[in-house]
């Protein structure tokens, strides 16, 4: 059973920093693509990040590009999220989710096959 | 534009059909993914590439495209049904996703 287990959310003032965790389990991590998404309180669904298989390749929605940090370790088992310069807008619940792929012919389709059940992050004095 | 356009929210009686539309650029490229989200829960999959159900998800739920926007029809909507649906693609740089506005399902 495919298992993504997030950590690490707090409440940190502003301008501060914090990491985020999320632990992998039933499925070959060192396989997949994998991404950060947001949801602030109330408000939508916003894609934060991802990072290649083997950690060659990460990008970043502009609003982060420069504070954030995405990393993982693929020995572990483990994806991460690096944030400092926290701001009051980054409050959110951050989710970890894995990157299913399907090709058609020369297009690759890219999702968001399974997801933790996310860690709250509070940026406020 | 990356942006995807979906309608703030949507009602249907039990039972009947509902269709929620997502409209982007980069739809025609490639192509839309569907998410269901209930209060307090993590989304999960309820379409990808379009129009295939990931195992677990009821055959009410399809999906398809024309042009630049993407649809997700519940055939007999559930009570169960009631959700925040939200549709992702990727930006113009096929680098970055994004996801849709949301739209809220009310089943009556």
């Amino acid at each position: 059973e495919v298992q993504l287990v997030e950590s690490g959310g707090g409440l940190v003032q502003p301008g501060g920093s914090l990491r985020l965790s999320c632990a992998a389990s039933g499925f070959t991590f060192s396989s997949y693509w994998m991404s950060w998404v947001r949801q602030a309180p109330g408000k939508g669904l916003e894609w934060v990040a991802n990072i290649k298989q083997d950690g060659s390749e990460k990008y970043y929605v502009d609003s982060v590009k420069g504070r954030f940090t995405i990393s993982r370790d693929n020995a572990k088992n483990s994806l991460y999220l690096q944030m400092n310069s926290l701001r009051a807008e980054d409050t959110a619940v951050y989710y970890c989710a894995r990157q299913g792929v399907t090709i058609f012919g020369v297009i690759i389709i890219t999702y968001l096959d399974y997801w933790g059940q996310g860690t709250l992050l509070t940026v406020s004095s | 534009s990356s942006d995807l356009t979906q309608d703030p929210a949507v009602s249907v009686a039990l039972g009947q059909t509902v269709r929620i539309t997502c409209q982007g650029d980069n739809i025609r490229f490639y192509y839309a993914n569907w998410y269901q989200q209930k209060p307090g829960q993590a989304p999960i999959l309820v379409i990808y590439a379009k129009d295939n159900r990931p195992s677990g998800i009821p055959d009410r739920f399809s999906g398809s495209t024309s042009g630049n926007t993407a649809s997700l029809t519940i055939t007999g909507a559930q009570a169960e049904d009631e959700a925040d649906y939200y549709c992702n693609s990727r930006d113009s740089s096929g680098n970055h996703l994004v996801f849709g506005t949301g739209t809220k399902v009310t089943v009556l």
